[in-house]
């Protein structure tokens, strides 16, 4: 498909254990961006990775999250530890540059019980 | 401290009539604004924009309005049809690094036949 593919798309995991989200930008795309959408709030900035650039995590919560991007396409979140309020749906955008339309992927629905 | 907001969570119209979504920022330096459409269980997808250097942008059935000196935009749909309904966020770019979304909370629209 010519989308943002995420995967998986739900996640229930317990307290404690470690998740990986998985993000596949669109072809030729070198902008790639995580957000995340908690219950009642609005898309929070994560992190986002240009090309070869170093990525701009400043908004990531905590240093249990991580994220890298490989060969500058697929992208993935980890969050260690999780916790309850890890809770949210984490969207995944990528875009061809400048001011071009952010695409975004279906999201991935975490659950931490 | 919220930079985008969206004051009204949800707004319920009738198939035919006008939807007005509203949408403050506090920031006087944000000069470009978007808004997006949200799906349940599917990522925002882009809807129509507006630079800072206008004051109105049409595109089909949906125009944004900027009020630079209110700090102030507004989407409007005309006619409404049952298939907006979707929730709409407001959405900023902040320009000269990642080129990140700032987003509101969103505004559930509900399109009433």
């Amino acid at each position: 498909g010519a989308g943002v593919s995420q995967s998986p798309s739900n996640k229930v995991t317990e307290k404690g254990k470690d998740v990986e989200l998985r993000c596949d930008p669109i072809s030729g795309h070198t902008a790639l961006y995580w957000y995340r959408q908690s219950l009642g709030q609005g898309l929070e900035f994560l992190i986002y990775f240009q090309g070869n650039s170093a990525p701009d995590k400043s908004g990531l919560p905590s240093d249990r999250f991580s994220a890298e991007r490989t060969g500058g396409s697929v992208s993935t979140l980890t969050i260690q530890r999780t916790q309850q309020e890890d809770s949210a749906v984490y969207l995944c955008a990528s875009r061809r540059g400048g001011l071009e339309t952010q695409y975004f992927g279906p999201g991935t629905r975490l659950l931490v019980l | 401290d919220q930079q985008v907001k969206q004051n009204s969570p949800s707004l319920s119209v009738q198939e035919g009539r006008i939807s007005i979504l509203n949408c403050d920022y506090t920031n006087s330096m944000f000069d470009y604004f978007l808004w997006y459409k949200k799906y349940p269980a599917e990522g925002p997808t882009f809807l129509i924009s507006i630079s800072s250097i206008k004051d109105k942008n049409e595109d089909g059935r949906f125009t944004v309005f900027l009020n630079k000196s209110a700090k102030h935009l507004s989407l409007h749909i005309v006619p409404s049809q049952p298939g907006d309904s979707a929730v709409y966020f407001c959405a900023v770019i902040l320009q000269g690094g990642s080129e990140k979304l700032v987003f509101g909370k969103g505004t559930k629209l509900t399109v009433n036949p």
